[in-house]
């Protein structure tokens, strides 16, 4: 059962776009909802998070929109060159008691941005 | 930038055998988390910890084990290596104060044959 459903599986783009990944969730336990970028052969890197009381967060050409009623958040890249060509994962946390926190990931979303 | 480092990177070991990863950070974070990716499932969580001697399932706990004798080590065994234990696996510290900070070591691509 995944916690955190996200599409497209891929996405190819051409250089200047705007690719557009969304994720959804059911648990309105989660309280904090990163973005990770992962490049072939390493581990996956903070991109972005945004907090549920947040309608959009903007960070360079990175941008979160969040809609807390439909529980579902995207990610947007503007202007988008090859090097943004990446796996993306969406995340939501929740905290545990004594402070910590774990985090589900989606599926994932391979980006190729094309020139 | 935390320093987290896995070993080994790569390992290829025959099914039934036992495993242990390990993953060593240099920053005294109180939380390490080991995770698992593959196709079509992103990453999932496997065990964390969250300090010496505490440590808790996540959701594909079953045929792993993990131990945490020091604050910078946090190992994970295999007890009977299966091949759907075929994976990438990346540990991960939460960096102090962040909900959300996590930093993720190099992973280690482990082939049960």
């Amino acid at each position: 059962q995944q916690q955190v459903k996200q599409s497209p599986q891929s996405l190819i783009v051409q250089k200047g776009g705007i690719p557009i990944i969304n994720c959804a969730y059911e648990n309105t336990a989660f309280d904090y909802f990163p973005w990770y970028q992962q490049f072939p052969g390493k581990g996956p890197a903070l991109l972005i998070a945004i907090r549920p009381d947040v309608s959009e967060k903007k960070e360079g050409r990175f941008t979160i929109s969040f809609n807390k009623s439909a529980k579902q958040f995207s990610l947007h890249i503007m202007d988008s060159q090859p090097g943004d060509s990446a796996t993306y994962f969406c995340a939501a946390s929740i905290s545990l008691a004594g402070g910590g926190n774990k985090l589900t990931f989606g599926t994932g979303t391979q980006l190729k941005v094309e020139l | 930038d935390a320093g987290i480092t896995q070993s080994p990177r790569h390992k290829v070991t025959e099914t039934g055998t036992p495993v242990t990863l390990r993953c060593h950070q240099t920053e005294n974070h109180r939380y390490m988390y080991w995770y698992r990716q593959d196709p079509g499932h992103g990453l999932r969580l496997i065990h964390y910890s969250y300090g010496v001697k505490d440590t808790d399932k996540g959701e594909v706990s079953d045929g792993y084990s993990v131990s945490r004798s020091k604050t910078e080590d946090f190992l994970l065994t295999l007890e009977s290596a299966t091949s759907s234990q075929t994976s990438v696996y990346f540990c991960a510290i939460r960096e102090q104060g962040a909900n959300y900070g996590y930093t993720f070591g190099s992973g280690t691509r482990l082939t049960v044959v």
